[in-house]
């Protein structure tokens, strides 16, 4: 069965404090891991999609990376505006998705 | 691009009654629509599949008389919960895809059921 764990389930941080997100899966052949951000009371907004081993996305303050097992979502210099709670999917069968059940991260002014 | 809508963002109903949630692609033709109900704190449940001009495909333990979809075109979806209880209440998020494999997702309703 497809999983996905991210880890830690919740992360506070000083404003400028880099970090990184965990995000380990299982699956039979992964063709393809997403990571979103969600706003508290709003819906996921897509981020990034990475399909293979090796393969690196950024998005100013984020860079998301991919390997055989785990993905990780850097934060670089965080801002306050970073806060929210960061989804990682990945597709199962033809189009769905299994999301893991997010981290929180708090920004610190 | 790729902006999804709901409508509405928030409800209240009274138990018994039945609620309609509208999904819209506004810039894009969805091939597939996604309904998710999510939980405070909690991450996304995916409770049906659904392809314009065609039935949507529940997940387990999903009531299909209760949670009603309809995918009449490719720039909308209905959801329908019918005979609403108040453990109906929840937040109801809906994604969309075109071709690539990305969902994109609506603001989200917020349902309370009194």
């Amino acid at each position: 069965e497809d999983q996905v764990t991210q880890s830690p389930e919740a992360l506070r941080l000083q404003e400028g404090e880099s970090s990184s997100l965990n995000c380990s899966y299982t699956v039979s052949g992964l063709r393809g891991l997403f990571w979103y951000r969600q706003d508290p009371g709003k819906g996921p907004e897509f981020l990034f999609t990475l399909y293979s081993a090796g393969e690196e996305k950024e998005k100013e303050r984020l860079k998301a990376t991919l390997t055989k097992k785990e993905s990780f979502l850097h934060i670089t210099a965080p801002k306050p505006e970073d806060s929210a709670t960061y989804l990682c999917a990945v597709r199962q069968g033809a189009q769905k998705l299994v999301f893991g059940q997010g981290t929180r991260l708090t920004i610190n002014p | 691009g790729a902006v999804v809508s709901q409508h509405p963002s928030w409800v209240i109903c009274k138990s018994g009654t039945s609620v309609k949630i509208e999904c819209r692609s506004l810039d894009f033709q969805a091939t597939t629509m996604f309904w998710y109900r999510q939980f405070p704190k909690q991450s996304l449940m995916l409770m049906a599949t659904s392809n314009e001009g065609s039935k949507a495909t529940y997940e387990q333990g999903v009531e299909k008389d209760k949670f009603l979809i309809n995918h009449a075109s490719l720039t909308l979806s209905t959801l329908t919960v019918t005979s609403a209880h108040p453990e109906d209440s929840s937040f109801y998020i809906c994604s969309a895809r075109e071709t690539s494999y990305e969902q994109y997702f609506g603001p989200g309703t917020r349902l309370t059921v009194t």
